[in-house]
């Protein structure tokens, strides 16, 4: 079972539109989780960084972390096309324990 | 402030050819990692240091050296390069100071073909 699930998409909305990102995780000692996005040709960029359970809000991007079911989300709100790309989400056991989903590639339409 | 950069961009290698992937941060990490992305399948552990001398294998370190002298430098080396290590491949750094080893800043890539 790998550390980390996350479906690939592509994920295609049109501008405005709520977005709901999720991946599931198999290691309930994972305490920090984190959402990245990486454009085309480009390097991963932090986006959110949570501790255990809970939401985070910054602003359009909402982060939710639910440990009693292993699942992690990232909503984007009023989504728009410069949010287009593939969004990564990762868990941290420690400082050389880092596992990332596979990536979900988000579209956002004018 | 450059951040984490890395060179080549884009390189083509022949099999059983070598070469460095170079990387340097200048945000004073002690931390450094190197990954590769393979398409669909996320980002791999290759290898990993904690200050200038110390590194450590990842999940995926055959194949590969590194080697860390300095704090802002942390090369990748392919010795025999195979077509299985066709990939991107990332370089990151992040401070200890930071609960839990901190978030991760990567640099830009660079693109193998193994030819």
């Amino acid at each position: 079972q790998k550390e980390v699930e996350q479906d690939p998409g592509p994920l295609s909305v049109p501008e405005g539109a709520i977005v709901s990102l999720n991946c599931t995780y198999s290691n309930s000692a994972f305490q920090y989780f984190m959402w990245y996005r990486q454009y085309s040709r480009k390097g991963p960029e932090l986006l959110m960084y949570t501790y255990s359970s809970g939401n985070k809000e910054d602003g359009r991007f909402t982060a939710q972390v639910d440990k009693s079911s292993k699942y992690i989300s990232l909503f984007i709100r009023d989504s728009q096309p410069s949010d287009s790309a593939t969004y990564l989400c990762a868990t941290q056991y420690n400082f050389n324990k880092f596992y990332f989903g596979s990536g979900t590639k988000l579209n956002v339409k004018p | 402030n450059a951040g984490v950069t890395q060179t080549p961009k884009f390189r083509i290698l022949k099999i059983g050819q070598s070469m460095t992937l170079q990387c340097t941060q200048d945000m004073n990490h002690n931390y450094m990692y190197w990954y590769r992305q393979d398409p669909g399948m996320g980002l791999k552990l290759i290898y990993y240091s904690v200050g200038a001398g110390i590194t450590d294998k990842g999940e995926v370190p055959n194949g590969y050296n590194v080697s860390r002298s300095t704090t802002e430098d942390f090369p990748l080396r392919l010795e025999l390069a195979a077509p299985s290590q066709t990939s991107v491949y990332f370089c990151a750094s992040s401070s200890s100071r930071e609960v839990g080893g901190g978030t991760q800043y990567f640099g830009p890539g660079t693109r193998l073909l193994v030819l």
